[in-house]
């Protein structure tokens, strides 16, 4: 059953902890996405790949920190610069980014509370 | 300049009636204009598409109206039903400069169809 596959659904993290979210897809598509969603502001790009060993910064990477080490794979890592980091997190994936981003399919996301 | 800008924020229309959601851009280099449905919990699913070499496109009750002039989009919902009751983004994107492989999203709208 191809998707993509984000680990845990909800996490709970203390101030100050750094916290990595999971992306797997098995789709074989070459862009991955990271998104941040937060009420009434839609999704903002944290974090983008086009091809495995390289990524560019989104619109707020700031406190924010990925890899793509392997085609399937796109973690995100939550460090404690990150100032507000509650909110829900979205990992995508589109076939590839030179024919125009064309559609984008998402994961389940990831629900990130500081406590 | 890469801003897209959707309205209204929340919208409830009674069943079978017409659901009409709206979205404005300012970057020319735009070329490509999607629509994503978002469920609760979920991660959001592309809906329709559309690219600015046409005015419209329709897919079974859900029809994309693009007006490239006044660089605006909308999508209508025709009979409504409770279950498209979700949250409706719009975004754009390009295949070259600052917007190339992102997809911009506009801040979403909560739709809500009442039996």
């Amino acid at each position: 059953d191809g998707g993509i596959t984000q680990s845990p659904k909800y996490l709970f993290r203390k101030e100050g902890q750094n916290v990595t979210l999971s992306c797997e897809q098995n789709l074989n598509h070459d862009a991955m996405y990271w998104y941040r969603q937060d009420p009434g502001q839609g999704l903002r790009l944290i974090y983008y790949s086009q091809i495995v060993n390289d990524f560019q910064k989104g619109d707020i990477a700031e406190g924010y920190s990925v890899s793509r080490e392997k085609k399937e794979s796109f973690p995100l890592t939550v460090t404690s610069a990150q100032k507000n980091p509650t909110a829900f997190y979205l990992c995508a994936s589109s076939i590839e980014v030179l024919a125009g981003v064309g559609e984008q399919f998402f994961g389940p996301g990831t629900r990130l509370t500081v406590l | 300049q890469q801003q897209v800008k959707q309205s209204p924020q929340s919208l409830i229309v009674q069943k079978g009636g017409i659901s009409i959601i709206n979205c404005a851009y300012e970057n020319t280099a735009f070329d490509y204009f999607p629509w994503y449905q978002q469920f609760p919990g979920k991660g959001p699913a592309l809906l329709i598409a559309i690219r600015p070499d046409v005015s419209e496109k329709k897919e079974g009750r859900f029809t994309i109206s693009f007006n490239k002039s006044a660089k605006q989009f909308s999508l209508h919902i025709m009979d409504s039903q409770p279950g498209d009751s979700a949250t409706y983004f719009c975004a754009a994107t390009s295949n070259g400069g600052t917007s190339y492989g992102k997809l911009t999203f506009g801040q979403g709208t909560i739709l809500t169809v009442h039996p």
